[in-house]
């Protein structure tokens, strides 16, 4: 089945760490992708995972991916006002082209 | 480089009118996707396309919609007799095929009144 499930808000203070969680269907799936979101804007591709690696580290973005229980995970580290947004997981469906988005998470940063 | 671009950026239609959708991929890409995103959702896949052939319709609805990606030109999705319900933002991504990269354009904003 298509079904990719986030929690639906995240907030933190500045200079915190961020946390956002995905779980996912597809275990055949060769990537996941994290993307953001600013209001009225469209997605920007953040970083995405090999199904082969367990973790991916990227200046102040960790993803840590689990393929046993299909979760995939998105850190930041030292969360900035400016990374206040909405975070999509996404897999691609059936190992085709298309992508299965989840809900996506409304990260808010307080300062 | 430029990025994807869509126009307009912003569309209002009334109820019955038709809807024109543009999206200019990546320069080198010639794949583009469709995607809708309604209102407090996610983005929903619509359409795949490669040049003058569309690859992957299952998600485009079965009447009013259609999407073509010619030899010359951008990309366009139409939407016919527009409802209030086609009000959402549509956005448009382009691969070079490589699948693991999709980028994304602006969007078009459309509102039915």
């Amino acid at each position: 089945g298509e079904d990719v499930e986030q929690s639906l808000f995240l907030s933190v203070r500045e200079g915190d760490s961020s946390v956002i969680n995905c779980t996912y269907t597809d275990s055949s799936s060769t990537y996941l992708y994290w993307y953001k979101q600013e209001p009225g804007a469209g997605l920007q591709l953040l970083t995405y995972i090999f199904s082969n690696m367990d973790m991916k580290q990227d200046q102040r973005l960790t993803v840590l991916l689990n393929k046993k229980d299909k979760h995939l995970s998105l850190r930041i580290a030292d969360t900035q006002t400016g990374d206040s947004a909405i975070y999509f997981c996404a897999e691609p469906y059936n190992q085709g082209g298309k992508l299965i988005f989840g809900q996506g998470t409304e990260l808010s940063v307080k300062p | 480089n430029a990025g994807v671009m869509q126009n307009p950026r912003h569309l209002v239609r009334r109820r019955g009118q038709e809807a024109r959708l543009r999206c200019s991929p990546m320069k080198g890409h010639s794949h583009v996707y469709w995607y809708r995103q309604l209102p407090e959702e996610g983005l929903k896949f619509m359409v795949y396309l490669q040049k003058e052939n569309i690859i992957d319709e299952s998600g485009m609805p079965k009447e009013r919609f259609s999407a073509e990606f010619p030899k010359e030109g951008p990309s366009i999705l139409r939407i016919q007799q527009v409802v209030r319900g086609d009000s959402a933002a549509y956005f448009c991504a382009s691969t070079s095929g490589s699948r693991y990269e999709q980028y994304f354009g602006p969007g078009t904003r459309l509102t039915v009144t």
